[in-house]
């Protein structure tokens, strides 16, 4: 089945403790994203990455990295996590453009205490 | 800059009511691409329909329509005969051809609360 899976869907954490929600894909697709949803802001860009080793910053960067070393994952990576990246997560490819529409992963529900 | 916005922050209806969700976008490109995505309480996002710039035909799927209209930058949804499944959160999104870059940003609007009553 052509999908986007994240790990975990559901985190609580502590301030200043690194994590990483992992993100896979089996569709092949060149692009990749990562956006943040959080209540009355829709979703957000935070980074995406249109092939390997490229990368680009979307509208809310801070306080994330990612990486593609390998064309199928997509980890999110937070170095030190403060509260107000408390956020639902969304992972999510298309094959070429967003102009494709992405398919979006099931969603990490993260709460930072 | 691009943005999408979705004035309806909550709808509620009874079942079998129709209902229209707006969406507004804004763009200074001309190549464009508008989505809808409908989120369930369980809290994925799927994807509805897809729609470019140059596809101004108004779209039928079922129960679902969409109502694109350039004049007015708007890319409206309407579903008929409503039933409680169809309560969701909808958003509205936009892309852009404009710059590589640009090709790879779906802009969300804010998202409309729909709830159907039985």
């Amino acid at each position: 089945e052509a999908q986007v899976t994240q790990n975990p869907r559901y985190l609580i954490t502590v301030t200043g403790k690194k994590l990483t929600v992992t993100c896979s894909q089996n569709m092949n697709h060149e692009y990749m994203s990562w956006y943040r949803q959080d209540p009355g802001l829709g979703l957000r860009q935070i980074y995406y990455s249109m092939n390997v080793e490229v990368t680009d910053k979307g509208d809310v960067p801070e306080g994330y990295k990612v990486s593609r070393k390998e064309k199928r994952n997509f980890p999110l990576i937070l170095e030190s996590p403060s509260p107000n990246q408390t956020s639902l997560y969304f992972c999510a490819s298309s094959l070429n453009r967003a102009n494709y529409g992405y398919t979006f992963g099931s969603g990490t529900r993260l709460t930072v205490v | 800059a691009q943005k999408v916005t979705q004035a309806q922050t909550e709808i509620s209806v009874v079942e079998k009511e129709d209902v229209t969700l707006d969406c507004v976008y804004e763009t200074r490109d001309t190549t464009y691409y508008l989505f809808w995505y409908k989120q369930p309480p369980s809290g994925e996002l799927v994807f509805l329909i897809r729609r470019n710039s140059f596809d101004e035909q108004n779209e039928i799927s079922g129960r679902y329509s969409w109502n694109f209209q350039k004049s007015t930058s708007s890319f409206n949804f309407t579903i008929t005969a409503s039933q409680v499944v169809d309560s969701a959160v909808y958003f509205c999104a936009l892309s852009s051809l404009r710059r590589e870059t640009s090709g790879s940003r779906l802009t969300f609007g804010e998202g409309t609360q729909l709830t159907v009553n039985p």
